[in-house]
């Protein structure tokens, strides 16, 4: 199975900064790799897939980069609705894992 | 409007069983991959099952052999039947659409990309003595 490991577990940032969060495969899992943000009490929503593809509707301060085993969500211009935990998910091959999860909280 | 309703959930002792219902509107679901992902308390999110639109199944080691994964095409609805439910199966359970976009390609076969972009809003199951 293909774990996915997530760095950091927790981040403070404030309003206007640019964070990045990173997301590693135990292999090489070229770019089958999706981002998701959940609020509390909320589903998970769809961010980016195949790596670097912005869904319909998410805001562009929103990127995703990397390929084979090494990949990073950004996010620009940090507003308040963006404090929340983010998830990486490979779509390479069943089980499809998720990462543990990074918390991006409000400094 | 594309919307995915969860139910079934509820309280239930260990080794009991429990059939959660996922209901789609405006989409149909045997056309596309379905899955089911679940959240125990406090904890990230946990992939269990997926369903292929042409059929195949595949699990979560922690559930294989005791959870079902299944859709009904009349009722436009995706399943989970738990069997043998352990109290680490306590958790919200949500099912999600897989969208699919073609990868590379061999000249045999093409791997795809796939990616949950609708969800429902989940159901609790709690496994409890």
């Amino acid at each position: 199975d293909i774990q996915m490991t997530q760095s950091p577990s927790s981040l403070s940032a404030s309003v206007g900064d640019r964070v990045t969060i990173t997301c590693r495969a135990s292999q090489s899992i070229s770019s089958y790799l999706n981002w998701y943000q959940q609020k509390p009490g909320k589903a998970p929503k769809l961010l980016i897939y195949a790596a670097s593809i912005l869904q319909s509707g998410v805001p562009s301060r929103f990127s995703g980069s990397g390929s084979g085993t090494d990949f990073t969500l950004t996010i620009n211009n940090l507003q308040p609705e963006d404090f929340a935990t983010y998830y990486c998910q490979q779509s390479f091959s069943t089980p499809n894992n998720f990462g543990q999860g990074t918390k991006l909280e409000i400094k | 409007e594309v919307q995915l309703v969860e139910s079934g959930g509820g309280l239930i002792q260990p080794g009991g069983s429990l059939r959660l219902s996922c209901a789609a509107s405006g989409f149909t679901v045997s056309s596309n991959y379905m899955s089911w992902v679940r959240q125990a308390p406090g904890k990230g999110l946990e992939w269990v099952s997926v369903i292929y639109n042409g059929g195949n199944t595949y699990y979560a080691d922690s559930v294989k052999g005791r959870f079902t994964i299944s859709r009904d095409s009349s009722k436009n609805s995706l399943y989970l039947q738990m069997n043998g439910l352990r109290v680490e199966d306590t958790a919200v359970y949500y099912c999600a659409r897989d969208r699919t976009l073609k990868g590379y390609c061999t000249s045999t076969s093409c791997r795809y990309h796939y990616y949950m972009d609708v969800w429902g809003k989940g159901t609790t199951v709690t496994v409890s003595s």
